[in-house]
């Protein structure tokens, strides 16, 4: 079993939908939760960190469930910028990121 | 601020040559780490280091060695090239507390024929 799981999608969404991604960690130790952005042929790049309390960044929301060992990420009116392989990523006692495989998404006019 | 810089962005090397991927960050940051992607696979990690004069092997550290002689620069080096080395490999870094996350920088991609 993979320690950080995504859905690889595709998602295939219109433009100005709701959108939202799962990941499920199997560390219980795992110590900080983010979502990376990755664009065809591009470095990952930090979207945003995810809290227990729920943290919201514009059309973007992320939740973290630590009892559920659970992350999600929910984007909202969808833009065809959005369109991208979305990280959900963790760290463990030593700060050294674990991935999970990315979730395609691709928002359609 | 540059962040982190990778050199070079693409190479093709032969079988049993070796090379050096160069990575420097101007962030003052004390983690320092290499990954490799593969279709299907994600990014795994290689080396890592957390700070300079420390490092240690990663998930698939076979066929790599780093070293860490300055905060700035964490080279990787490949010490006899396979096709299986063939891949984009993503240099990152970041402040020890982590809560900030990583930096990437934009990668090499090596083919190895």
């Amino acid at each position: 079993r993979k320690e950080v799981e995504q859905d690889p999608g595709p998602f295939n969404v219109p433009e100005g939908a709701t959108v939202a991604f799962n990941c499920t960690y199997s560390n219980s130790a795992s110590q900080s939760f983010f979502w990376y952005r990755q664009d065809c042929r591009k470095e990952p790049k930090l979207l945003m960190s995810v809290y227990s309390s729920g943290n919201e960044d514009g059309r973007f929301t992320a939740q973290l469930n630590r009892a559920s060992q659970y992350i999600s990420l929910l984007i909202r009116d969808s833009k065809l910028s959005d369109s991208a392989t979305y990280l959900c990523v963790v760290t463990n006692a030593g700060n050294m990121l674990t991935f999970g495989g990315g979730t395609r998404l691709m928002v359609k006019p | 601020n540059a962040g982190v810089t990778q050199t070079p962005k693409f190479q093709v090397l032969k079988t049993g040559q070796s090379m050096t991927l160069q990575c420097a960050q101007d962030m003052n940051h004390e983690y320092m780490s290499w990954y490799r992607q593969d279709p299907g696979m994600g990014l795994r990690l290689i080396h890592y280091s957390v700070g300079a004069g420390i490092t240690d092997q990663g998930e698939v550290p076979n066929g790599y060695n780093v070293s860490r002689s300055t905060t700035e620069d964490f080279p990787l080096r490949l010490l006899s090239a396979a096709p299986s080395q063939t891949s984009v490999y993503f240099c990152a870094s970041s402040y020890s507390t982590g809560r900030d996350g990583y930096t990437f920088g934009s990668g090499t991609r090596l083919t190895v024929v």
